[in-house]
């Protein structure tokens, strides 16, 4: 256990449903993120929060919707998804510190989404 | 932009050494980082280099050269259970600016 638990660990969607990916870290980390990782694709970085504010946003399409109500929650809502967004989401948390040194990220297990 | 190139797949031999490479383009670097992943596992975090130089943690060791942009992560001793991804990863500060690579898949035979 890395102390990050997600939730479900696998989902099926249709393209028109609405479901919500869960991640709870157990850390006590000021920060959290919400990956993505295709096959043969490194893993991208989608969304950061940090002290429960988004800091962080590559440019993710708006079906991908993100909240964080507090520093030990975070939740992905995912709606009109498209097949293509079949992917393993995975949560990670650190405990980023003012002088930027690195901290090691834990991540959870991952969702496997498939979407139909 | 941030980019890192490491080879996809390696194949070693139990109780043999393998070296996974690691080069990268970065703009206000601080840290190269290695993450293993096994197959429907989550990426754990192996190995920090700020400076240049070696890190070893038991049979794992990581180096860097900040002037060549380049590292590598030395597993000894190979052991089955080694078969697994690993992931090189760039900082530019603290955690939030991190970009991995592709992963290198290795398999360890008998």
């Amino acid at each position: 256990e890395t102390g990050v638990t997600q939730t479900p660990r696998h989902l099926v969607m249709g393209m028109t449903n609405k479901k919500s990916l869960k991640c709870e870290q157990h850390l006590g980390h000021n920060a959290m993120y919400w990956y993505k990782q295709s096959a043969k694709k490194p893993l991208e970085l989608m969304f950061v929060y940090s002290l429960e504010e988004r800091v962080e946003n590559n440019s993710v399409p708006s079906r991908f919707s993100p909240e964080c109500p507090n520093s030990s929650h975070l939740f992905l809502h995912l709606h009109t998804l498209q097949p293509e967004d079949s992917a393993l989401y995975l949560c990670a948390s650190s405990q980023d510190r003012a002088d930027r040194t690195n901290t090691e990220a834990f991540f959870g297990q991952g969702t496997r989404l498939t979407v139909v | 932009g941030q980019s890192l190139e490491q080879p996809s797949e390696v194949t070693a031999v139990e109780g043999a050494i393998v070296q996974i490479n690691c080069t990268y383009q970065t703009s206000g670097f601080y840290g190269l980082s290695w993450y293993q992943q096994h197959d429907g596992g989550a990426p754990t975090f192996l190995s920090y280099n700020a400076l240049d130089g070696l890190e070893e943690t038991g049979r794992f060791s990581s180096f860097l050269s900040r002037s060549d942009s380049y590292g590598y992560l030395l597993l000894q001793e190979l052991q089955m259970k080694d078969s697994a991804s690993y992931f090189c990863a760039v900082g530019s500060g603290g955690y939030q600016k991190v970009t991995f690579g592709t992963g290198t898949k290795l398999q360890v035979i008998p």
